[in-house]
């Protein structure tokens, strides 16, 4: 257990639909970061919060929106859902955000696997 | 943006050496990452280079040259968990100075017995 803790694990849906990731950080974790990976392809980089502030963001479609609460937990929104979304969605934590924070590794969550059909 | 390669598959025997090679093209660098990613799992952190040479942890090491864009990641006397797609992560300066931290593709490493 990573202690990044997402929900949920599966994900089975239609296209048009509106779904709800939801990410909690590790215990004392600032930043959470939202990944997309594909069958084909490897991770991409969607979107970075830190302390409830949006800080970077990736290939993010607009139909695809996040946020961090106050509680420093994240959800992914994800509407008029198209076949291609089907990928696994991963959370990931780190300590801090910025470049100043030396390695700031990133401890990723268990995914959650959407599938659009 | 940012061009990271690495080799799509390698194949090696159970307590061989195998290294896998990544070349970034990019502005900005700030840090190479290496991740493993077992079939349907989260990434996990390998290692971490910002200076040019070699980090070692255990049977991993990982070597960075900035100025060729290039680093690998070397594993030794490898187990058959070993099995598994390697990841090598890029980290580029933003103009807010936050950064942000791109994957390439995943070399997926097979060990037969």
């Amino acid at each position: 257990d990573s202690g990044v803790t997402q929900t949920p694990k599966h994900l089975i849906t239609a296209t048009g639909q509106r779904v709800t990731l939801r990410c909690s950080p590790r215990s004392g974790d600032l930043s959470v970061y939202w990944y997309q990976q594909s069958l084909d392809q490897g991770l991409q980089f969607l979107i970075q919060y830190y302390n409830g502030e949006e800080r970077a963001k990736g290939n993010i479609l607009e139909r695809f929106s996040a946020q961090q609460f106050p509680d420093l937990h994240s959800e992914l929104n994800l509407s008029s859902l198209e076949l291609g979304d089907s990928a696994l969605y991963f959370c990931a934590s780190s300590p801090r955000g910025g470049l100043l924070s030396g390695a700031n590794v990133l401890t990723f969550g268990a995914g959650s696997r959407l599938t659009v059909l | 943006g940012q061009n990271i390669d690495q080799p799509t598959e390698m194949t090696a025997t159970e307590g061989a050496i195998v290294q896998i090679n990544c070349t970034y093209q990019t502005s900005g660098f700030n840090g190479l990452f290496w991740y493993q990613q077992h079939a349907g799992e989260a990434p996990t952190f390998l290692s971490y280079n910002v200076l040019d040479g070699l980090e070692e942890k255990g049977r991993f090491s990982s070597f960075l040259s900035r100025s060729k864009g290039y680093s690998y990641l070397l594993l030794k006397e490898l187990q058959m968990k070993d099995s598994a797609s390697y990841l090598c992560a890029v980290r580029v300066m933003t103009t807010d100075s936050w950064g942000k931290l791109q994957f390439g593709a995943g070399t997926q490493v097979v060990v037969t017995p």
